[in-house]
């Protein structure tokens, strides 16, 4: 149990809608990262927030976005979804700064399975 | 780039030990070690930083040689709870945590 939630579980939408995934983060940490795994492949960096403002991105087009609010919590919007973009995503916090310690790393949530048709 | 594990799959006896390893192309300063469960979220086993060479818990090991940029999961005398997927995942700046994940290494353990 990493502290971690997320919803929904599993999503199924159609090739060119919008969908909004949420995460709920470990209270006190002050990042949130997103990651896309697909079947059989390790994650892969989305972007990361902190402090409520985006901290790096990774190789995904602009559709994909973030938003972070005060409350631990995060949503990651993708927009004009296609058929690639079917995967698990990840949400993992942390806080970040702080890599000294045993435990400082970053915490997974169980993930949202999204299938687009 | 995406570090690249080795073997990509292996198949133990219970009791039997494991080497898992994890080479990048790039200078790291932290190594994060997690085992995945099908269809579930990847679980936390441990993080080696620059200037930690080995550290470990119970039957679960881990190495990080800097200057080769690789790192080596041991795990000994294995139970079936060890069954998963493993992946490194490799940190290049101090306190920059946006993890690069390896390629994964796929261990099943048999009665």
């Amino acid at each position: 149990e990493t502290g971690v939630t997320q919803s929904p579980t599993h999503l199924i939408k159609t090739r060119g809608q919008q969908v909004t995934l949420r995460c709920s983060s470990q209270s006190g940490h002050n990042t949130v990262s997103w990651y896309q795994q697909a079947l059989g492949q390790g994650p892969q960096f989305i972007f990361q927030y902190y402090r409520e403002e985006e901290n790096g991105r990774g190789n995904f087009p602009p559709r994909f976005s973030g938003l972070q609010f005060p409350n631990y919590s995060s949503e990651l919007n993708v927009n004009a979804l296609e058929l690639d973009d079917s995967a698990l995503y990840l949400c993992a916090s942390m806080i970040l700064g702080r890599v000294e310690t045993d435990t400082d790393t970053q915490y997974f949530g169980p993930g949202t399975r999204l299938t687009v048709l | 780039q995406q570090p690249v594990q080795s073997p990509q799959a292996v198949i133990l006896r219970e009791g039997e030990d494991a080497v898992i390893n994890c080479s990048s192309s790039k200078a790291l300063y932290s190594v994060h070690w997690y085992r995945q469960k099908h269809g579930e979220a990847p679980v936390f086993l441990m993080i080696l930083l620059k200037g930690g060479e080995q550290k470990g818990h119970d039957k679960i090991s881990a190495s990080f040689n800097e200057k080769k940029q690789q790192s080596s999961l041991y795990l000994t005398a294995s139970q079936l709870s060890y069954s998963g997927t493993y992946f490194c995942g490799t940190g290049a700046n101090f306190g920059n945590e946006k993890l690069t994940f390896g390629t994964g290494t796929r261990l099943t353990i048999i009665p």
